[in-house]
């Protein structure tokens, strides 16, 4: 069993709904990361929060919003998505995400979004 | 560009031999590599990594291998067993210049059969 918990495991949505992706770990965790991952591709940071700040987004359209509200969750709002942005949305979190610190990072299962 | 490449997009190896899965890189400012492996509908699970000042890590049947001046690391299984048979990912760490915030990237993925 994973111990990073991501819902809803699918979501299927039309261009003009807004919906919300959740992530969430009880490891003590302080860093948070969104990934996507297209079929056959590796996954690719999206956003990286660090003691529930926004450290690192990579260039993401505004149509994925963010959102830490506190060490242990993590949101992804998404609003007026394209069909080129359904794949498999994955959360990962990790013990730091500082210099000199080596911590792997531990994933949860991915939700599969499909923007019809 | 990809900075981390897995040149082999599929292998295939017999039960209880060796299977050997390597991985390139580009970028000489990554200081920690990660393996992952990747079952279908699953996140990607933490295997094992290693730091740039080392050469070999081992962790029971796994052993990664790092060759800096080759900008080339391997992972070895070792017997090989069914279960292992999933997708592996190399990934490497890096800290975007000015950042104090690390960034991991992903390799393309191997697909690894092992025939019992």
């Amino acid at each position: 069993d994973t111990e990073v918990t991501q819902t809803p495991k699918h979501l299927v949505m039309g261009m003009t709904n807004k919906k919300s992706l959740k992530c969430e770990q009880h490891m003590g965790h302080r860093a948070m990361y969104w990934y996507k991952q297209k079929a056959k591709k590796p996954p690719e940071l999206m956003f990286v929060y660090s003691y529930e700040k926004l450290s690192i987004n990579e260039s993401v359209p505004s149509r994925f919003s963010p959102e830490c509200p506190n060490s242990s969750l993590l949101n992804l709002h998404l609003h007026a998505l394209q069909p080129e942005d359904s794949a498999l949305y994955l959360c990962a979190s990790s013990l730091s995400s500082g210099r000199g610190l080596s911590s792997p990072l531990h994933f949860g299962n991915g939700t599969r979004l499909t923007v019809t | 560009d990809q900075q981390v490449k897995q040149n082999s997009p599929s292998l295939s190896v017999q039960e209880g031999r060796i299977s050997i899965l390597n991985c390139d890189y580009t970028n000489s400012m990554f200081d920690y590599f990660l393996w992952y492996k990747k079952y279908p509908a699953e996140g990607p699970t933490f295997l094992i990594s290693i730091s740039s000042i080392k050469d070999k890590n081992e962790d029971g049947r796994f052993t990664v291998f790092l060759n800096k001046s080759a900008k080339h690391l391997s992972l070895h299984i070792v017997p090989s067993q069914p279960g292992d048979s999933a997708v592996y990912f190399c990934a490497a760490r890096t800290i975007p210049y000015g950042g104090a915030t690390n960034k991991l990237i992903f390799g393309t993925g191997t697909l690894l059969a092992v025939q019992p």
